[in-house]
């Protein structure tokens, strides 16, 4: 039973680049959330989407980053001209239901900005 | 907006002492969930706790959640090198809608 996928595990971008990460949430699961992780931090709630909707975009910043989860694929958190405090840790998990439901994590994307 | 706080951020334990993390929220919780990083990792899910003044264990580990259902607490008796790790508590104010606010973190170090 595959658990949630993210990939690359890795990604380097160059400053002003366009960042494409992607995640398939767990069989069964409908619901998709992304989170961001600096170094020795927490995990900063991002968005939550449902198939075909945004849920809660209230974590995302207003410029730049963008969100989907189409009704076919994968769920795709997308970053438009790429600045060096962009680098961290993005995570996605998947749930059941809502967030009151326990999440599940990918291994995460690893973004490097040079 | 919801603010969780944990404390201590960092904790150096003698292998076979007892651990505690705290949480506490701004905001009253519906629920409060944890988990666990390990070093290079995902975080794991441990546990949720939805009633006010509900215990949990888990083994050595033994999770509380406050009667006012602002405050958590995760403790680990005996602690082991394979308790090292990052632990998170995460909550939930709104209807579900929201997703979880997370807490710091308490990184657990172990010296064997």
């Amino acid at each position: 039973n595959a658990g949630v996928m993210q990939n690359p595990r890795h990604l380097v971008r160059r400053r002003g680049q366009e960042a494409r990460l992607r995640c398939s949430p767990m069989k069964g699961h409908s619901h998709v959330y992304w989170y961001r992780q600096l170094p020795e931090e927490g995990l900063k709630f991002m968005v939550y989407l449902q198939k075909e909707n945004i849920i809660d975009e209230s974590g995302m910043p207003k410029e730049r980053f963008s969100a989907e989860f189409p009704k076919e694929g994968p769920s795709i958190l997308r970053i438009q001209q790429v600045v060096r405090g962009d680098s961290a840790a993005y995570f996605c998990a998947s749930s059941q239901g809502g967030a009151v439901q326990p999440q599940h994590f990918g291994d995460g994307t690893r973004l490097s900005i040079l | 907006g919801q603010q969780v706080m944990q404390i201590p951020q960092y904790q150096h334990v003698q292998e076979g002492e007892d651990f505690t993390t705290y949480c506490n929220s701004s905001t009253t919780l519906s629920n409060i969930q944890w988990y666990k990083q390990r070093p290079g990792g995902h975080p794991v899910f441990l546990i949720q706790l939805v009633k006010s003044g509900e215990v949990k264990k888990q083994k050595r580990l033994t999770f509380q959640f406050g009667e006012a259902k602002k405050n958590s607490s995760l403790h680990i008796t005996a602690t082991q090198t394979t308790d090292v790790g990052t632990y998170f508590c995460a909550g939930l104010s709104g209807g579900g809608a929201d997703g979880l606010t997370f807490g710091k973190g308490t990184h657990l170090i172990i010296q064997p």
